[in-house]
């Protein structure tokens, strides 16, 4: 199996700040890098594909780098709808997610 | 517009079998490159994948679970049925569908509202 390491798994922040989320995979992954967030108890919303394309309708202060085994989300003035909990996701071979990512006002 | 909607029963025994739905519109699931999976999130912790189904039938399971899951899919009806024998309360859990798609490297683009299921005797 893959495994997904996400840092950190929760972190403070304010409004027009910006946020980095790592992720790190136990193994080579290509760019094969998925970023979710998710609200409570609702459904994850697709942010980030392959590493760094934008999903259509995501806005342009999210961001994706990395391949191989490290990533990072980048967020690059929080806004207030974006406080939630952020998951990265392997597609390369079968699926993992990493554990969260927990933004909370700071 | 693609949606997604599971279904199932919100109380199963332990040792039961669970069945739960996926009802899908707005794609069909014999397109080349279309998947839909199933993914997991026990109250309060993170999420899980458990299965998907691609459109030529071939089938993709958790390491951890493949002994306990089955997939299938009736492209007539829109529908992909997951089923899980043996149920714990370690089971319980909001379980969604997912449409995945190849062309956005097999992420999950639409997801269902999800279902709570809880495992208690």
């Amino acid at each position: 199996d893959i495994q997904m390491t996400q840092s950190p798994s929760s972190l403070s922040a304010s409004v027009g700040d910006r946020v980095t989320i790592t992720c790190r995979a136990s193994q080579s992954i290509n760019n094969d890098l998925n970023w979710y967030l998710q609200k409570p108890g609702k459904a994850p919303k697709l942010l980030i594909y392959a590493a760094s394309s934008l999903q259509s309708g995501v806005p342009s202060r999210f961001s994706g780098s990395g391949s191989g085994t490290d990533f990072t989300l980048t967020i690059s003035s929080l806004q207030p709808e974006d406080f939630a909990t952020y998951y990265c996701q392997q597609s390369f071979r079968t699926w993992t997610f990493g554990l969260g990512t927990k933004v909370e006002v700071k | 517009q693609i949606t997604l909607k599971e279904s199932g029963p919100p109380l199963v025994r332990p040792t039961q079998t669970l069945t739960l739905t996926c009802t899908f519109s707005g794609f069909s699931l014999s397109t080349n490159g279309v998947g839909v999976g199933w993914v997991r999130q026990p109250p309060g912790k993170a999420l899980e994948w458990l299965a998907l189904i691609y459109w030529d039938d071939d089938k993709r399971y958790s390491p951890s679970l493949r002994r306990r899951l089955t997939i299938t899919k009736d492209t007539s009806k829109n529908q992909v049925v997951l089923t899980m024998t043996d149920m714990d309360p370690v089971d319980t859990a909001t379980y969604f569908c997912a449409h995945g798609l190849r062309s956005f490297d097999w992420s999950f683009d639409f997801w269902g509202q999800g279902t709570l299921v809880t495992v208690s005797s």
